[in-house]
């Protein structure tokens, strides 16, 4: 089965920084495009970001370009979401999916908060 | 960004009848390779979202027959045929022909 885990989460004060993991198992990751979605408290979805295969080129929605960046690891089957110079519009729990949001994970809750 | 207007926000329906959601696209989703990139998703209260449909009209692996999708351009439609207790939640459309990808406000259905 395709199986997605989001690891990383918790609270960071506003301007600090967080990495998010997700750990990817029953697809061959390397072949795959994945993105990150968010979600904040109440709230609908909003797309982060994706990387594609192949060098692993990356788009990001404006409201994080800059801050945040996306990477992989595909020798061991893991997406990162780099999270800096977070601020309280980006607490949200936080979820990775296959490219087209075919497959998603459980989602990690990230809180800025001082 | 292409922005997408979904309604209505809030649907009461009684079991066993036909709902429906509509979403429309400030722009027209027909990618540069001839595909439209809608896609449906469901959230249950509780867990992470699930994609329903893709490229408009076709159903994931193990969506029940009674979820279908239409639509064209900049119009596009959620249809369930009979309402059950499971369908409860939060539904989205979103885009991805254009970027940065774009999600509805989401539609919240509810048992009457």
């Amino acid at each position: 089965d395709v199986q997605l885990v989001e690891s990383g989460g918790g609270l960071v004060k506003p301007g600090g920084s967080l990495r998010l993991s997700c750990a990817a198992s029953g697809f061959t990751f390397s072949n795959a495009w994945m993105s990150w979605v968010r979600q904040a408290p109440g709230k609908g979805l909003e797309w982060v970001g994706l990387i594609r295969t192949d060098g692993g080129t990356t788009d990001y929605a404006a409201p994080v370009k800059g801050r945040f960046a996306i990477s992989r690891d595909d020798s061991r089957n893991t997406l990162y979401l780099q999270m800096n110079s977070l601020t309280t519009e980006d607490a949200a729990v936080y979820y990775c999916s296959t490219g087209a949001l075919g497959t998603w994970g459980q989602g990690t809750m990230v809180t800025v908060s001082s | 960004d292409v922005v997408m207007t979904q309604s209505p926000l809030s649907l009461p329906v009684t079991l066993g009848q036909p709902a429906s959601i509509s979403c429309r696209s400030s722009q027209s989703l027909v990618d540069s390779d001839g595909n439209t990139y809608l896609s449906w998703f469901q959230q249950r209260p509780g867990q992470s979202p699930r994609r329903l449909i893709y490229k408009v009209s076709n159903r994931d692996s193990g969506v029940p027959d009674r979820f279908s999708g239409s639509g064209s351009g900049t119009d596009f439609t959620l249809k369930i045929s009979r309402v059950e207790a499971e369908d409860v939640g939060v539904y989205y459309c979103m885009q991805d022909t254009h970027w940065p990808y774009t999600f509805g406000q989401g539609t919240k259905l509810e048992i009457k």
